[in-house]
C-alpha cells in the first residue's frame, strides 16, 4: 500500500530564503508525482507535475525534482516570497490505478 | 484549459438531510472524475472513482449507500450526501481526467460541507 510522508510539516522562514520541502513514498512504481499548492480554506493549485520517467521540471521560481529508486521527490523554491506562504502537498499515481495518495502536506509560512 | 467546477462552494445542512455537491468539467470531457475528502488539518483521502456511465468504484471504508456518486454525463459528476451527520462536515473535492490529457487529474476548487 502507497504511504506518502511530508517532512517538514511546517516551516516559517524569512523572506528571500530559499527553501527546500521532502516528499517520500513507499512504492516506487509510480505513474506520476504532483505538487500542490492550497491556501487556506481553498482547493488545490498544481504547480508541477513529473511523470515517472522524468527527473525534474521548473516552473518559475520552483523545481521539483523525482528519484523514483530512493522514494523521494523535493520542491526547491528560490527567493521565498511572503505570498508564497500556503500548504503544500505532493501527491503519488500509483501505476495501473492513477489514483492519487496525497502526503499529509507541509505548512509554509514567509515571514516579510 | 482544463477547467473543472464545483457547485456549491459552502453548504450548511441540518442533521438528516441529504446533500447534492456537482463536479463539472467545463472545457474538456472527464472520463473518469475522483471525489476526494479532506478533514481539518488533515490530507485529501481519495472516496472514489467513477468513470462516465459505469457505477462508482469506492475506496475501502467509504460506504457507497451514504455517498451516492453519479456521472451521468462526460462533463458532469455528482455526489450526495444522504442523511448527513456532524461528522460528514468535511472539504470534499473533485478531480477530473480526460482522454487524449495524459490521465493528468485537474481538480475543482472544493465544497466546505457543515452538517449542524
Amino acid at each position: 500500500k502507497q504511504e506518502v510522508t511530508q517532512i517538514p510539516a511546517a516551516l516559517s522562514v524569512p523572506e528571500g530564503e530559499n527553501l527546500v520541502l521532502n516528499c517520500s513514498f513507499t512504492d516506487s512504481a509510480i505513474y506520476n508525482l504532483q505538487w500542490f499548492r492550497q491556501d487556506p480554506g481553498k482547493g488545490l493549485t498544481s504547480l508541477l507535475l513529473i511523470q515517472s520517467s522524468q527527473r525534474e521540471q521548473t516552473s518559475g521560481r520552483l523545481n521539483a525534482s523525482l528519484d523514483k529508486s530512493s522514494g523521494r521527490s523535493t520542491l526547491y523554491i528560490a527567493a521565498s516570497q511572503p505570498g508564497d506562504s500556503a500548504t503544500y502537498l505532493c501527491a503519488v499515481a500509483t501505476s495501473g490505478t492513477y489514483k492519487y495518495i496525497f502526503g499529509t502536506g507541509t505548512r509554509l509560512k514567509v515571514l516579510a | 484549459g482544463a477547467v473543472v467546477s464545483q457547485h456549491p462552494s459552502w453548504v450548511i445542512c441540518k442533521s438528516g438531510t441529504s446533500v447534492k455537491i456537482e463536479c463539472r468539467s467545463l472545457d474538456f470531457q472527464a472520463t473518469t472524475m475522483f471525489w476526494y475528502r479532506q478533514f481539518p488539518k488533515q490530507s485529501l483521502m481519495l472516496m472514489a472513482t467513477s468513470n462516465e456511465g459505469s457505477k462508482a468504484t469506492y475506496e475501502q471504508g467509504v460506504e457507497k449507500d451514504k455517498f451516492l456518486i453519479n456521472h451521468a454525463s462526460l462533463t458532469l459528476s455528482t455526489l450526495t450526501v444522504t442523511s448527513a451527520h456532524p461528522e460528514d462536515s468535511s472539504f470534499y473535492i473533485c478531480s477530473a481526467s480526460g482522454q487524449g490529457m495524459g490521465d493528468t487529474q485537474y481538480f475543482g476548487p472544493g465544497t466546505r460541507l457543515t452538517v449542524l
